[in-house]
């Protein structure tokens, strides 16, 4: 199985300010089968990226995913106030899938 | 509009069973994978269980394999997990998901809380 490991575990920032997190697999993923989600409380997670690097639909710009092999990043360019959530990232290379612990991007 | 509304939630004891349903409209149905994925209270995802458009091919996560069942009714656009044999472990919002690789879709959520 593979276990995905999520960096930090609360990262604080400011609106506007740029947001950088991690993901690290225990192995290899294969074909960049990885996925990140944004979760709000009490909402069901949202699906923003897949493939590492596609934008599911509808999903701003100021998202964009990065990475292969064992290292992954979701970058969100310029926090907008709706951005504050839990990610979690995804991969479905190998089975069972299986999902990081997340990270919470929290207002400073 | 894709939607996706699960039912069947609720207090249960140990050793008891469940069955979620999650009635789907918005996309055709059997041309689908779907999933069942839950989330223990203030905790993370876990996926517990998926099954082809056809209803041929089936996954389980160990920690729910033998004890629950997941099935649909192309028919009727509705996705099923019969759980049984429920533990306190199992407590959480389960969440019925269009897809199977990467959900694109996915519902509010049923709450299953096993307690006595």
């Amino acid at each position: 199985e593979i276990v995905l490991t999520q960096s930090p575990g609360t990262l604080s920032l400011s609106p506007g300010e740029r947001a950088t997190l991690s993901c690290r697999a225990s192995q290899s993923v294969s074909s960049s089968y990885l996925a990140w989600y944004q979760q709000k409380p009490g909402q069901a997670p949202r699906l923003l990226i897949y493939g590492a690097s596609s934008r599911a639909t509808g999903i701003p710009d100021r998202f964009s995913g990065s990475g292969s092999g064992t290292d992954f990043t979701l970058t969100i360019s310029r926090l907008d106030p709706e951005d504050f959530a839990v990610y979690y990232c995804q991969q479905y290379g190998s089975s069972p899938y299986t999902f990081g612990p997340g990270t919470k991007v929290d207002i400073k | 509009e894709v939607q996706l509304l699960e039912s069947g939630g609720g207090l249960v004891q140990p050793g008891g069973s469940l069955r979620l349903s999650c009635a789907a409209s918005g996309f055709t149905f059997s041309n689908y994978a779907l999933s069942w994925v839950r989330q223990p209270p203030g905790k993370g995802l876990e996926w517990v269980s998926a099954i082809s458009g056809s209803g041929g091919g089936v996954y389980y996560a160990d920690s729910v394999k033998g004890r629950f069942t997941i099935s649909r009714d192309n028919s009727k656009n509705t996705l099923y997990l019969q759980m049984n044999s429920l533990r306190a472990g199992d407590t959480a919002v389960y969440y019925c998901a269009k897809a199977w690789e990467f959900p694109d879709y996915w519902g509010q959520g049923t709450l299953v809380t096993v307690s006595s």
